[in-house]
Parts: structure tokens; sequence; C-alpha cells
């Protein structure tokens, strides 16, 4: 069993410019989530994808964008990059079951440190 | 809107000495989770708690969940320099299918040796 896995490690971007940061789900996961940590700050929910479709946002921008692949991967976009956008993002998968309409553990992945110059 | 508040947010202690983080979230929730995080690291789930009452134990950590008082309590017992970091009580709620988890703003736990 592979755990979830995130790429790059770290990026770093001038204002203005474009980022696509990578996840790939543990195995048997279907949902994925990505979170913002800025320094000092604790995580924040930026949304939340389930059989490719957004399935709950938190508040940022429509700049911050995404998708889900059929292998439940995903990638988060973040468009003209702002300065407070430096932060480590953090993916998260877990097990959506429509079934018993419940969700187990969220596990995290190591994150991708972004630093936006 | 769930809010989670965690006290302190900074604590510095002595080896050997015991101490209790406090976490209070504002509304119903199904699920409330330990994190910790070491600098420029992930997060680390500790515990997870499911039911009120629900007390778990993992080492000199001990986690506790009163549902009725929205309190979780993370218990540090004879601390020891390797349990530095910074700790996350997190929260969420199943009841939808947007399971989002709202997080503290962390305890950041300094024991000197």
């Amino acid at each position: 069993e592979t755990g979830v896995t995130q790429s790059p490690t770290h990026l770093i971007k001038t204002r203005g410019q474009q980022v696509t940061l990578r996840c790939s789900s543990q195995s048997g996961h279907n949902t994925v989530s990505w979170y913002q940590q800025a320094l000092g700050q604790g995580p924040q929910f930026i949304f939340q994808y389930y059989r490719e479709e957004e399935n709950g946002r938190g508040n940022f921008p429509p700049r911050f964008s995404g998708l889900q692949f059929p292998n439940y991967s995903s990638e988060l976009n973040v468009n003209a990059l702002e300065l407070d956008d430096s932060a480590l993002y953090l993916c998260a998968s877990s097990l959506w079951t429509a079934t018993k309409a419940f969700i187990y553990e969220q596990y995290f992945g190591p994150g991708t440190r972004l630093t936006v110059t | 809107e769930l809010k989670v508040e965690q006290n302190p947010l900074f604590l510095s202690m002595q080896e050997g000495k015991n101490y209790t983080i406090y976490c209070n979230y504002s509304t119903t929730s199904d699920r409330l989770y330990w994190y910790r995080q070491d600098p420029g690291k992930s997060l680390e789930s500790l515990f997870v708690l499911l039911s009120n009452g629900a007390v778990k134990q993992e080492g000199r950590l001990m986690a506790s969940l009163d549902t009725k008082a929205r309190l979780s309590t993370l218990h540090i017992t004879a601390a020891v320099h390797d349990l530095s970091a910074t700790y996350f009580c997190a929260v969420d709620s199943v009841m939808n299918r947007d399971d989002k988890i709202i997080f503290g703003k962390g305890t950041r736990l300094h024991i000197l040796p």
C-alpha cells in the first residue's frame, strides 16, 4: 500500500505566474482534499475532489482551481500568483463510501513548499 | 460555521513536567483529530477520537474527548525533548459529503532539556 505523495517538494515562482501542484492519493482512496498552510498557521481547507468533481470549497478565490483524474490523483492550479500564496500546500486522501455515506480518515502527503517572490 | 480554538498557542516547559493542551470547537462534530507537525514537515496523525468519553494513549501522550462540552485535551506526561513540535487539533463533520477538516492554530510546544 502506497501513501500519499506530492510533487514537487519545493517550488519558487514569481508574482503573476501560474503553478501546478500534484498529488497521488493513497491506494484505495477516491477523495482528495487540498489545504494551504501559511507559516505559523494551521492548515486551511481549499477544496475537495470526489469522482473528478469538486465536492466542497473553502474561502479561496477562483484563481485556485483543481482537477481529479480517473486514477484519483489530483492537481491544484493557482493562477496570477500573489506573495501571500507562499505556503506549504498539503493534500490529503480518503475513502468515501456512498453506500455507507461515510468518509474514512484523511491521510496527508508530505506537502509542497511554494515560495512566491 | 465550525471554529476550533486551541490554548495555549505556545508552551515552554521543562523535561519531566506534565501539561495539558486544550481544544474547544464550536459546533457538533463527528471526529476530532490531533496531529503533530515538526518544522517544515507534514502532519503526523496522533489520535482520532470518535465518541464522547473517548480516551486514547500513545506513550507520553493521552487525548480525550468530551462532546457535550465540545472539548478535547491532549495531556503530556513527563515531557521529553523529543516531544517538541507543533500540535494541532482539528475537527470535521461527515454529515455532508464535503468533508473538510477545520484546524486550530496549533500549540507550539518547546521542551527544555
